[in-house]
């Protein structure tokens, strides 16, 4: 089994830019697709990156995601902060023998 | 649009059952594999079912085997999951999750759902 670590929190001012990291404890981090979930309080979860640096419809080309095979870790990046993105965001990936890894999650918050 | 729309949550007795269901329109239903991911109070998604595009593979997590049933209708493009022996650790909301795989990938979720809320309490 492998683990997801992330930040627990970040924070960084409207207007700039925030990358939060996802590293993968053991194999490799481009065997099988990351995924980034942003999660409001009291939200259901919705997807800003899936399948590595995929976004879904409306997700806006503010936030990108990007994969690290030296530093074996996924990266989410969200540029020209809005307070409405402050959320926890949580990256998943899975193996053959787990379908759902998911790391501890980061706070943003955008002060 | 992709949407997914669940319904039949409620409140169920220990030991009851109850059937979830998820409405899908916007994509071609068939194509994809969908889950069921749940959210107890205050704690973080945890992954509980899978079936694949066409239907015939399905998973489950540990913790739900053998009560847990999740099936598809293609042809009325809606996603069930049959709760049995419920517990008061099933409590939970259940969303509803579109995978962008057909098969192999069946837990890359691209578009959730609302969610519904399922208390397992006498």
């Amino acid at each position: 089994n492998f683990m997801l670590t992330q930040p627990h929190s970040v924070s960084e001012s409207p207007g700039k830019t925030v990358t939060i990291s996802c590293t993968r404890s053991s194999g490799s981090i481009a065997s099988n697709y990351v995924q980034w979930y942003q999660q409001r309080p009291g939200s259901s979860p919705t997807t800003v990156i899936y399948e590595d640096d995929q976004r879904p419809s409306g997700v806006p080309e503010r936030f990108s995601g990007s994969i690290d095979r030296s530093s074996n870790s996924a990266s989410l990046t969200i540029s020209g902060l809005k307070t409405e993105d402050e959320a926890d965001y949580y990256c998943q990936s899975y193996d053959s023998s787990n379908p759902w890894v998911f790391g501890g999650g980061t706070k943003l918050t955008v002060l | 649009e992709v949407q997914v729309l669940e319904s039949g949550g409620g409140l169920v007795q220990p030991g009851g059952s109850l059937r979830l269901s998820c409405a899908a329109s916007g994509f071609t239903f068939s194509n994809y594999a969908m889950n069921w991911v749940r959210q107890a109070p205050g704690k973080g998604l945890e992954w509980v079912s899978a079936v694949s595009g066409g239907g015939g593979s399905t998973y489950y997590a540990d913790s739900v085997k053998g009560h847990f049933t999740i099936s598809r209708d293609n042809s009325k493009n809606t996603l069930y999951l049959q709760m049995n022996s419920l517990r008061a650790e099933d409590t939970a909301i259940y969303y509803c999750a579109k995978s962008s795989c057909s098969t192999s990938c069946y837990s890359v979720i691209d578009y959730w759902g609302l969610g519904t809320l399922v208390t397992v309490s006498s």
